[in-house]
C-alpha cells in the first residue's frame, strides 16, 4: 500500500530559528494534512492541503502540496518553545471501491531550546 | 460540540481479558477510524468505517473487531487481550468532499496496557 517517508525524524533547534520538514511518497495523494501532537494528547490538525501546488499559511506555519501530488513540506518560522512536539504528515488516497484512506508518516520530534 | 470523545483514557487489562474502547463523535461525520500509536511506528490504521453499517480492515486489524450501528459511535473491541496490544489508541472522524477527506479530527486517545 501507499507509504509516506517523513524526514527528518527529529530536530533540535534554538528558539527563533526556522525549521522545515517534508514528506515524500512514490504514490499520488488527493489530500495532504499536517498534524502536531503534544505528549499525552491526540494529533491536532495544523494545515490541510487540497490542491496540487497549493501553498497555505497558518500564522508562522506554511505548507505546500507538491505539484506532482507525491510530496508536501511544512515550514515553521521563528520557532518558540511551545512548538515542541511531534509533527506528522498524512496523505489521503482513493481505494478501488471509491472510499478514501489516510496514511501517516512516522513523525518528526521537534525540540526547541530557549 | 464535543468533537471526538474517547473513553476510557487509561486501561490496564490482564492477558485474555476482553474490553471495548468507546468512540463517539457529534459532527455527523460519515468516516470514522481507529489507529494505534506505538513508539517509532507512527499511527497505524486498525479498522475504519465509511458509514453506518459499513466497516473494513486497515493495516493492523488482527485481534480487533469493530461495528458501526450508528453514525455517531464506532467502538473497538479486543476479544482476548495480548501484551502486543499495549499501545495508545486513537479514534478519528472526517467527512468527504468528492475524493478528499475534510475535517479529519482525532480524539484524545486511550492508553491501554496489557499485562
Amino acid at each position: 500500500g501507499q507509504q509516506l517517508n517523513q524526514s527528518p525524524q527529529s530536530m533540535f533547534i534554538q528558539e527563533g530559528e526556522d525549521v522545515s520538514m517534508n514528506c515524500t511518497s512514490s504514490s499520488i495523494f488527493n489530500t495532504w494534512l499536517w498534524y502536531k501532537q503534544d505528549p499525552g494528547e491526540g494529533p491536532v490538525l495544523l494545515i490541510a492541503l487540497y490542491k496540487a501546488g497549493e501553498l497555505t499559511s497558518n500564522g508562522r506555519l506554511t505548507a505546500q502540496f507538491g505539484i506532482t501530488r507525491k510530496d508536501s513540506f511544512l515550514n515553521i518560522s521563528a520557532s518558540i518553545p511551545s512548538d515542541v512536539g511531534i509533527y506528522f504528515c498524512a496523505g489521503s488516497y482513493t481505494l478501488q471501491g471509491g472510499s478514501e484512506k489516510l496514511v501517516f508518516g512516522k513523525g518528526m520530534k521537534l525540540t526547541v531550546n530557549p | 460540540n464535543a468533537g471526538v470523545t474517547q473513553t476510557p483514557k487509561f486501561q490496564v487489562l490482564k492477558t485474555g481479558q476482553s474490553m471495548t474502547l468507546q468512540c463517539a463523535q457529534d459532527m455527523n461525520h460519515e468516516y470514522m477510524s481507529w489507529y494505534r500509536q506505538d513508539p517509532g511506528m507512527g499511527l497505524r490504521l486498525i479498522h475504519y468505517s465509511v458509514g453506518a453499517g459499513i466497516t473494513d480492515q486497515g493495516e493492523v486489524p488482527n485481534g480487533y473487531n469493530v461495528s458501526r450501528s450508528t453514525t455517531e459511535d464506532f467502538p473497538l473491541r479486543l476479544l482476548s487481550a495480548a501484551p502486543s496490544q499495549t499501545s495508545v489508541y486513537f479514534c478519528a472522524s472526517s467527512y468527504s468532499v468528492g475524493e478528499q477527506l475534510w475535517g479529519y479530527t482525532f480524539g484524545s486517545g486511550t492508553r491501554l496496557t496489557v499485562v
